[in-house]
């Protein structure tokens, strides 16, 4: 079976400074992969995903993400964080034919002025 | 264009009860899915429908059930509500299903408080 791992709950960043959110995956096969962000109650906003290609995947507001196989890792990255990036990121896998995802845990990004 | 719309956004149940959940998908779009996400936790697929069949199902009891309609949109039922069906149940839609590109877009949920 398909999962996704963040290992950490809660990333703590000073604005301006670069950001990391980390993903682990265990999938069999080729891993599809995606960041969703899911600010207070709201529901998730797509921010970019792995299929096939470049290691490096660029997504919305500024955000990338590094795809590492030999880690099996999908870390979340910015090069400067903005107060407004305070939210819950959650890494997700998909699984099978279809379109269903599955999540990780969720971690908390906060980021202080 | 809208995007996923969901009703109602808040809901207070007691045990016992039923409850109907119902979504909009974005124009053109055929496939919706439903997720349960409990606080702290990320969101647990529920079912997926497309073309009004469904397509996948996840690890929930037979009191949960959905239904898609011919235009497309779609109900999440509960029944005998249970404390723990406490949570925000999200719904999703894409274009179609199978497709390697697909990308989910979410609606903002119905928070379910189950009393």
């Amino acid at each position: 079976a398909q999962s996704v791992a963040q290992p950490e709950d809660q990333v703590n960043v000073a604005e301006g400074n670069p950001l990391t959110v980390k993903c682990t995956y265990s999938v069999s096969g080729n891993p599809y992969l995606f960041w969703y962000v899911q600010y207070p109650n709201r529901g998730l906003q797509f921010l970019l995903k792995y299929i096939t290609g470049d290691n490096l995947v660029k997504g919305s507001y500024g955000f990338e993400a590094e795809f590492n196989k030999s880690q099996t890792s999908f870390h979340l990255k910015k090069p400067s964080a903005l107060v407004s990036d305070s939210a819950l990121y959650f890494c997700a896998v998909r699984e099978g034919q279809g379109g269903k995802l599955i999540f990780g845990q969720g971690t908390e990004l906060s980021v202080k002025p | 264009d809208a995007g996923v719309t969901q009703s109602p956004t808040h809901l207070i149940k007691t045990r016992g009860q039923h409850v109907t959940l119902r979504c909009s998908p974005i124009s053109g779009h055929k496939s919706v899915s439903w997720y349960q996400q409990v606080l702290g936790q990320g969101p647990q697929f529920i079912f997926q429908y497309y073309e009004k069949e469904e397509r996948g199902r996840g690890n929930f009891p037979d009191r949960f059930s959905a239904h898609q309609f011919p235009n497309y949109s779609s109900e999440l039922n509960v029944n005998a509500l249970l404390l723990g069906d406490s949570a925000l149940y999200l719904c999703a839609s894409s274009l179609a299903w199978g497709l390697e590109k697909e990308k989910l877009f979410f609606g903002s949920g119905t928070q379910l408080s189950v009393l």
